[in-house]
């Protein structure tokens, strides 16, 4: 069965300051991964999605992801990060057959001045 | 504006009260999801409806009986909850049911059983 870990619970970053969330994920074929945002008091967005070809995709929000399927990771990163970017950040795993979209438990993000 | 729009944002009940969560997309979709949402807990799955057909129920309390008349609206019927059903409830949709395919959420209704 797939999974995805995402081994920070919780990350203070300072306003300006280089972001990397970590993502890790099991599926036995080729994944499809997503990352969202949950603001508070808001649903989730997708913020970016990989499926194939190019590892290093682009988001909104100024947010890529690297795909790097020797580490079975896909870790999120901003170069500098807003107040506006405190949320709960859900890295998901996806496939083709029958599996259902997996969420991880989620990272939550603190921006501080 | 996500384009799934999920009513109330906030319900207040009772244990035996009765009450409904509508949610509604815009975006063409042909599948909708239920999923709960509580705290320092991953999000659950509940419900899967695909073209109006429910094609998952993951071991949901018949407490909650869900009901999709159409593609675009879903709704969350709920009956006798329990204090532990208190929760953020949020409505999804995409493409088809495929893992592969992106979900878009809703704001979710904010329920709180007394």
């Amino acid at each position: 069965a797939q999974s995805v870990t995402q081994p920070d619970i919780h990350i203070t970053v300072s306003e300006g300051a280089s972001l990397e969330l970590r993502c890790n994920y099991s599926y036995g074929a080729t994944p499809y991964l997503f990352w969202y945002v949950q603001s508070p008091g808001q649903g989730l967005q997708l913020l970016l999605k990989y499926f194939s070809g190019d590892t290093l995709v682009q988001g909104i929000k100024g947010f890529e992801a690297e795909f790097k399927r020797s580490q079975s990771s896909f870790n999120l990163r901003k170069p500098s990060v807003h107040w506006s970017d405190a949320a709960e950040y859900f890295c998901a795993v996806g496939g083709f057959g029958n599996e259902k979209l997996t969420f991880g438990t989620g990272t939550r993000l603190t921006i501080i001045p | 504006e996500t384009g799934v729009t999920q009513t109330p944002r906030h319900l207040v009940m009772g244990m035996t009260n009765k009450k409904s969560l509508k949610c509604e997309q815009h975006l063409g979709h042909n599948a909708m999801y239920w999923y709960k949402q509580s705290a320092k807990k991953p999000l659950e799955l509940m419900f899967v409806y695909n073209f109006k057909e429910q094609t998952e129920n993951n071991s949901v309390p018949s407490r909650f009986s869900p009901e999709c008349p159409n593609s675009s609206h879903l709704f969350l019927h709920l009956h006798t909850l329990q204090p532990e059903d208190s929760a953020l409830y949020l409505c999804a949709s995409s493409q088809a049911t495929n893992s592969n395919q992106p979900q878009h959420f809703g704001d979710g209704t904010r329920l709180s059983i007394l």
